[in-house]
């Protein structure tokens, strides 16, 4: 199982570009990397997914190095309804994986 | 469509009581879900299936814990007797067959609160 590190906390302010990193140093071939947003009281909701270089969508843009150990959340011009934790997963999508949630990077928006 | 639905939001017992938690997952989707996610941590899995076999329980407490999935759609999450250390957000996701995508949708959750 892949473990994943990021940091416990972040500041920004309205308008900015927010990047967030994971860790993820133990990858393995078939590892797609994911992340989610959860907001107080709520459950996770998916953001992005990849597994290598660069995927865009509406929401945000996630950077993927060609080695693969790490992954970097790119949310341009955060407003402070982007106030939320981040969780970054690695995990394969087959019968027998495990998707498993670490503590994520509780994301502060000031304005 | 509708989402991922929980039932009941909120629950308080005392320490010894049973309590079950219902989920209702989006209609088509065979893999569903069981997270319990303690306050400011990430969500921690205790029991997936596919249509209605567990195929990973390993991280249920088995001897207080259960869950069922009838017919493979709604699914119900048990506790008996609860402990104090039980309180905590249970939430239900689910997914397409797990092989096809990596997006989990899930609910609002139940919060638990064990007195």
């Amino acid at each position: 199982l892949a473990k994943t590190t990021q940091p416990i906390s972040m500041d920004s302010y309205e308008g900015q570009e927010v990047n967030i990193t994971c860790s993820h140093n133990n990858i393995a071939t078939n590892d797609y990397i994911t992340w989610y947003q959860q907001f107080p009281s709520q459950g996770p909701r998916f953001i992005i997914q990849g597994y290598k270089t660069k995927v865009t969508n509406e929401v945000a843009s996630l950077f993927i190095p060609a080695d693969r150990k790490s992954s970097t959340l790119s949310l341009p011009r955060v407003s402070l309804s982007d106030t939320a934790v981040y969780y970054c997963l690695v995990a394969q999508y087959s019968s027998a994986s495990k998707i498993i949630f670490g503590s994520g990077t509780r994301l502060s928006i000031r304005p | 469509e509708a989402g991922v639905v929980q039932s009941p939001r909120y629950k308080i017992i005392e320490k010894k009581q049973p309590v079950a938690f219902w989920c209702n997952p989006i209609s088509g989707h065979n893999t569903l879900y069981w997270y319990r996610q303690n306050l400011g941590q990430g969500p921690e899995l205790l029991i997936r299936y596919e249509n209605e076999e567990a195929v990973d329980d390993s991280q249920l407490p088995k001897d207080r814990f259960s869950a069922e999935r009838l017919k493979g759609v709604d699914s119900t999450l048990k506790i008996q007797p609860a402990e104090l250390g039980d309180s905590a957000v249970y939430l239900c996701a689910s997914s397409l067959r797990v092989e096809d995508t990596g997006e989990l949708f899930f609910g609002e959750g139940s919060r638990l609160t064990v007195l």
